[in-house]
């Protein structure tokens, strides 16, 4: 059984930093890219940012660019995400989700079920 | 970035009704990698429909899609209970990877 846990989340002033982690189990880890979605409360799916199986492309949302920075441990079966220069608008439900394939142009067939991050002071 | 734009934003509509939502693009989706998630609240998206027209697995056969370029569909034939919900496309062909603003299914 495909399980994904995500972990980091938390409450953090604004400029402050956090790390994500998202424990993955239950498939080959290294066979396929996987992501960060995330979520404000009570609004849309927002992709963040996604990682291809051996970490040699990656990509990110605009909204994150150079604050943001995704990493993946292959031996650990473990997906990072470094937030730096937190926002308020920051503030969300983060998602790791596992994609259908090893690049990153896939769909997302299994989700976590997510970790708060509230930026606020 | 692809725009995709959902309508309606809201579907109000009875158990055993069809429901037929919309996903538009702002450009063409290549090779028509366009998915189709569904949310109940409290949970995390689930994985329906890929390809434009692939059920993902567990999916039962009365949702079904289609479209290609910039249009795209997901046809709910009859509604059952447990179909009420969020439902949310992407576009999951180019960078950044895109999701529409979604659909809420509500009982009529």
């Amino acid at each position: 059984e495909v399980q994904l846990v995500e972990s980091g989340g938390g409450l953090v002033q604004p400029g402050r930093s956090l790390r994500l982690s998202c424990a993955a189990s239950g498939f080959t880890f290294d066979d396929y890219g996987i992501h960060w979605v995330r979520q404000a409360p009570g609004k849309g799916l927002e992709w963040v940012s996604g990682i291809s199986w051996d970490s040699g492309s990656i990509g990110y949302a605009d909204s994150v660019k150079g604050r943001f920075t995704i990493s993946r441990d292959n031996a650990k079966n473990s997906l990072y995400l470094q937030m730096n220069s937190l926002r308020a608008e920051d503030t969300a439900f983060y998602y790791c989700a596992k994609g259908g394939g090893p690049m990153v142009s896939h769909r997302f067939d299994y989700w976590g079920q997510g970790t708060l991050v509230t930026v606020s002071s | 970035e692809i725009v995709l734009t959902q309508s309606p934003g809201t579907l109000s509509l009875s158990p055993g009704e069809r429901a037929t939502l919309s996903c538009r693009a702002s450009q063409s989706v290549s090779s028509s990698y366009l998915a189709w998630y569904q949310q109940k609240p409290g949970q995390a998206p689930r994985l329906f429909l890929y390809g434009a027209s692939s059920r993902a697995t567990g999916i039962p056969d009365r949702f079904s899609g289609s479209g290609s370029g910039t249009d795209f569909t997901l046809t709910i034939s009859r509604l059952e209970p447990e179909d009420f919900a969020v439902y949310y496309c992407q576009q999951y062909g180019s960078s950044p990877l895109t999701f529409g603003g979604g659909t809420k299914v509500e009982i009529k």
